[in-house]
């Protein structure tokens, strides 16, 4: 069974700062991973996703993860925080289970400071 | 491309009554939908998953009976809240999937429900 786990329920930044969301998964098969972002009262957008091939995956605003294998890892980085990424953030693992359902993190409310 | 739309946006009804909740998928055929529902400050819950022609999956602990979900073609799911409860406000998303079961799921805008 899959499973993922988001370090910290919030994360607060400031602006222009590094900006680092922890996701760690379990998995025993090689696994599919993502990263949504949720704005208030909206439904999920893909940042991006990790299926097979480069390990480094660039999505879209600046955004991109590193899979590391060996630390069962995808972190969530983006050098420089904008205002415009306060937003709550969702790591999923796609599950192999019949019907591809993913499997949810708890989410990460990222704010940014001026 | 690869957008979803889901419609209402937000609804208000009075306890016992019944809402429907349409999600489409308006440049791509989805084989599969999933319906979600998200309490404030919470994750995603899976409800169901929904295939183009087939009775809905239902996971653990979801209602089927009162949460009526039907796919009837590659464009549109509905979900009908049947006799609704102030519990049964929520949050509820949608997402669609265009083929195999490792394609990425694309979500809908979301359904504000609240129930008097």
């Amino acid at each position: 069974a899959q499973s993922v786990t988001q370090l910290g329920s919030h994360v607060s930044v400031s602006e222009g700062a590094l900006v680092l969301l922890r996701c760690n998964y379990s998995s025993s098969v090689p696994p599919y991973l993502f990263w949504y972002v949720q704005y208030p009262n909206q439904g999920l957008q893909l940042l991006l996703k990790y299926t097979t091939g480069a390990t480094l995956v660039k999505g879209i605003n600046g955004f991109e993860a590193e899979f590391k294998k060996s630390e069962t890892s995808f972190h969530l980085t983006k050098p420089s925080a904008h205002m415009s990424d306060a937003a709550e953030y969702f790591c999923a693992v796609h599950s192999y289970n019949p019907g591809g359902k993913l499997i949810f993190g708890q989410g990460t409310e990222l704010s940014v400071k001026p | 491309g690869a957008v979803v739309s889901q419609h209402p946006s937000r609804v208000i009804c009075k306890s016992g009554t019944s809402v429907k909740i349409e999600c489409r998928s308006l440049d791509f055929q989805a084989t599969t939908m999933f319906w979600y529902r998200q309490f404030p400050k919470q994750s995603l819950m899976l409800m169901a998953t929904s295939n183009e022609g087939s009775k809905a999956t239902y996971e653990q602990g979801v209602e089927k009976d009162k949460f009526l979900i039907n796919h009837a073609s590659l464009t549109l799911s509905t979900l009908t809240v049947t006799s609704a409860h102030p519990e049964d406000s929520s949050f509820y998303i949608c997402s669609a999937r265009v083929g195999s079961s490792t394609d990425t799921q694309y979500f809908g805008p979301g359904t504000r429900l609240t129930v008097l």
